[in-house]
């Protein structure tokens, strides 16, 4: 079975200082990795995909993530964060199944 | 191309009326899926349709039912709405399992009150 976990629910950072989110899954196989962002009152937006292809990843506006196969891990970063960067993101993990499986989301605000 | 669209966009229900959500899609995907966003619990996957008539449980499909007789429309439907349904539901489709684009396109999104 496939799970997600992303620690901290709620992430806050000054603007221009780093932004690391965390994302930390299981899958019994290979997996495809996929950071969303979701802006208020709307639906999600593709940030990033992780497929193999190459471990560290970068995806639309400066973010980033590295794939950790030892630590299962695939936490999303971008190296200063921006006002509008805050949003909501959200770790997802499919086995190429029929499914995606979501972690519970983490709320970034980004303080002036 | 409109992407996936959602219909309605806020909608309110009083106990144990019913109702269908309508979600529509013009990238001839074959995957479709119905979530609900709660407050810290992310996305739960209610149904999903692997293709034109075809429909599969999620991970909370109770109080639920969908139908998907064309490939571009996907039904969501609460036959008689609880309270503990007030949530926002997304739609998403997703070409395929193979290709190496593959990821899940969301619409807007539906904001359901059930009083």
């Amino acid at each position: 079975a496939q799970s997600v976990t992303q620690l901290g629910s709620h992430v806050s950072v000054s603007e221009g200082a780093l932004v690391l989110l965390r994302c930390n899954y299981s899958s019994s196989v290979p997996p495809y990795l996929f950071w969303y962002v979701q802006y208020p009152n709307q639906g999600l937006q593709l940030l990033l995909k992780y497929t193999s292809a190459a471990t560290l990843v970068k995806g639309i506006n400066g973010f980033e993530a590295e794939f950790k196969k030892s630590e299962t891990s695939f936490h999303l970063t971008k190296p200063s964060a921006h006002m509008s960067d805050a949003a909501g993101y959200f770790c997802a993990v499919s086995d190429a199944g029929n499914q995606f499986y979501f972690g519970t989301g983490t709320s970034l605000t980004v303080i002036p | 191309n409109a992407g996936v669209t959602q219909t309605p966009k806020f909608r309110v229900l009083k106990t144990g009326q019913s109702m269908t959500l309508l979600c529509a899609q013009d990238m001839n995907h074959e995957y479709m899926y119905w979530y609900r966003q709660d407050p810290g619990m992310g996305l739960r996957l209610i149904h999903y349709s692997v293709g034109e008539g075809t429909t599969a449980k999620g991970e909370v499909p109770d109080g639920y039912n969908v139908s998907r007789l064309k490939k571009q429309n996907f039904l969501l439907g609460l036959e008689s709405a609880a309270p503990s349904q007030t949530s926002v539901y997304f739609c998403a489709s997703r070409k395929d399992r193979v290709s190496l684009t593959d990821t899940q396109y969301f619409g807007p999104g539906t904001r359901l009150t059930v009083l």
